[in-house]
């Protein structure tokens, strides 16, 4: 059974970068799929950050392009994200997801796994 | 880049049918997904491919997709099926994932 845990920093000060981790267990990374994340703000909906593929390659949410890193320790079976100049906007809940990407008449993406989530508030 | 746009509520009796759309210009071309979210959990992804069951999944779901609505049916609704439902497609424009707003099921 595929499970996922986020870890990281539960409070990060304004203008500093948000760092979480996630472990993977039941499941090689390096075997195949993208894995991402995902957060959703208090009371929100759900808002998309960006995946990786176990060689590396990327895909980011426009949005926060400018200021994010997701990154894979296929060693440690384990991925990353750090969100940098961070400001109350980045208050939310983050998940870890495994998501299955493929090409069928068109592209899809969509997230068959999910970590139980972590809180993170951006706070002085 | 569009919007997915979901209403905001659905209610329904127990035991009877709730559908829960998402709309877009064509998504009838797109593959759509729907995630269940209930209160203080992680998305749990109950249809994918527009129609397709993760195992697990109660029959009672389903799934359709044409021309401009996906559909998200729940037959025989229970109590234990209130929470927010999502759908998700992949915005190939712009290369990222795209969810709707999100719509609270409530079980009357």
């Amino acid at each position: 059974q595929v499970q996922l845990q986020e870890s990281g920093s539960g409070l990060v000060k304004p203008s500093e970068t948000l760092s979480l981790s996630c472990i993977v267990s039941g499941y090689s990374i390096s075997s195949g799929y993208y894995w991402g994340w995902i957060r959703q703000p208090p009371g929100r909906g759900l808002d998309w950050i960006g995946n990786i593929y176990h060689t590396g390659s990327t895909y980011y949410n426009p949005s926060v392009k400018s200021r994010v890193t997701i990154s894979v320790d296929t060693s440690k079976n384990q991925f990353s994200l750090k969100l940098s100049s961070v400001t109350a906007a980045d208050t939310a809940v983050y998940y870890c997801v495994r998501v299955k990407g493929g090409y069928d008449s068109h592209h899809y993406y969509y997230m068959d796994v999910w970590g139980k989530g972590t809180t993170v508030t951006v706070s002085s | 880049s569009y919007v997915l746009t979901q209403p905001s509520s659905v209610s329904v009796a127990p035991g009877k049918t709730a559908r829960i759309t998402c709309g877009v210009n064509n998504i009838g071309r797109k593959s759509v997904h729907w995630y269940q979210q209930k209160p203080g959990q992680a998305p749990v992804l109950v249809i994918y491919h527009d129609s397709d069951r993760p195992s697990g999944i109660p029959e009672r779901f389903s799934g359709s997709n044409s021309g401009n609505t996906a559909t998200l049916t729940i037959s025989r609704v229970e109590a234990g099926d209130e929470a927010d439902y999502y759908c998700q497609v992949w915005d190939s424009s712009s290369d990222h994932v795209l969810f709707g707003g999100g719509t609270k099921l409530t079980v009357l």
